[in-house]
């Protein structure tokens, strides 16, 4: 079956334009994640939806980082005024559910790099 | 807060040889999970094994076990007869028990397995 898919695979921008992410994740499942991953580091945990809700949005970097799901399905991951420090990889993931463990399935990333 | 850390930014092993990546951890919790995720220069997460707390027993796949020291917080890799294809990015992971929404990574270590 399909895995979680992530578009543009590579983007980039020009500091200051506003750049949307996008996530299509394993049908069915209701809970979805973005990671980001900086050169060389760990993923830093930015958000999650159970279906449609992100009850917790305090991991979202800054304030011209939105994100949102329609249909417990797609995602879209948007920075606005984009500035270099936001140049990464942004990693989506999908699970069943998060009220028991399911286990995460990731894509495989948009890369972001702002000039 | 909950913190991952991994103090090994590289590692290298011969083909057929075994390595030991390490990883601690922080935590206040008392139940969780912890992971072992492989990221090849696909950039594709994919997990390899996991480990819940309140299991004394060490979780093994294949020729992946884990060494996990509870008290000790510590919870390393052993790969056994490494492969040229185990060649990736491993990065340690942690996760609340009962409060999946958000996992915490640590740097991540990258191993070169060798002919």
């Amino acid at each position: 079956g399909a895995g979680v898919s992530q578009s543009p695979s590579n983007k980039v921008t020009e500091k200051g334009k506003d750049v949307e992410l996008r996530c299509d994740p394993i049908s069915g499942h209701t809970a979805l994640y973005w990671y980001r991953q900086r050169l060389g580091q760990g993923l830093e945990f930015l958000i999650y939806f159970q279906g449609n809700s992100a009850p917790d949005k305090s991991g979202l970097p800054s304030d011209r980082f939105s994100a949102e799901r329609t249909g417990e399905s797609v995602s879209t991951l948007t920075i606005q005024r984009t500035q270099q420090e936001d140049s990464a990889v942004y990693l989506c993931a999908s699970s069943l559910s998060i009220s028991t463990y399911n286990e995460q399935f990731f894509g495989p990333g948009t890369r972001l790099t702002v000039l | 807060a909950q913190t991952v850390t991994q103090s090994q930014p590289e590692m290298s092993v011969q083909e057929a040889e075994t390595v030991t990546l390490s990883c601690t951890y922080d935590t206040s919790e008392n139940n969780y999970y912890l992971f072992w995720y492989k990221q090849p220069p696909s950039r594709q997460m994919i997990l390899v094994i996991r480990q819940e707390a309140y299991k004394q027993q060490n979780a093994t796949e294949n020729r992946f076990s884990v060494n996990f020291q509870k008290a000790a917080k510590s919870f390393s890799l052993k790969i056994s007869d490494s492969q040229l294809g185990d060649t990736a990015m491993y990065f340690c992971a942690f996760t609340k028990l009962y409060n999946f929404n958000k996992f915490y990574f640590g740097s991540g270590t990258k191993l070169n397995v060798k002919p």
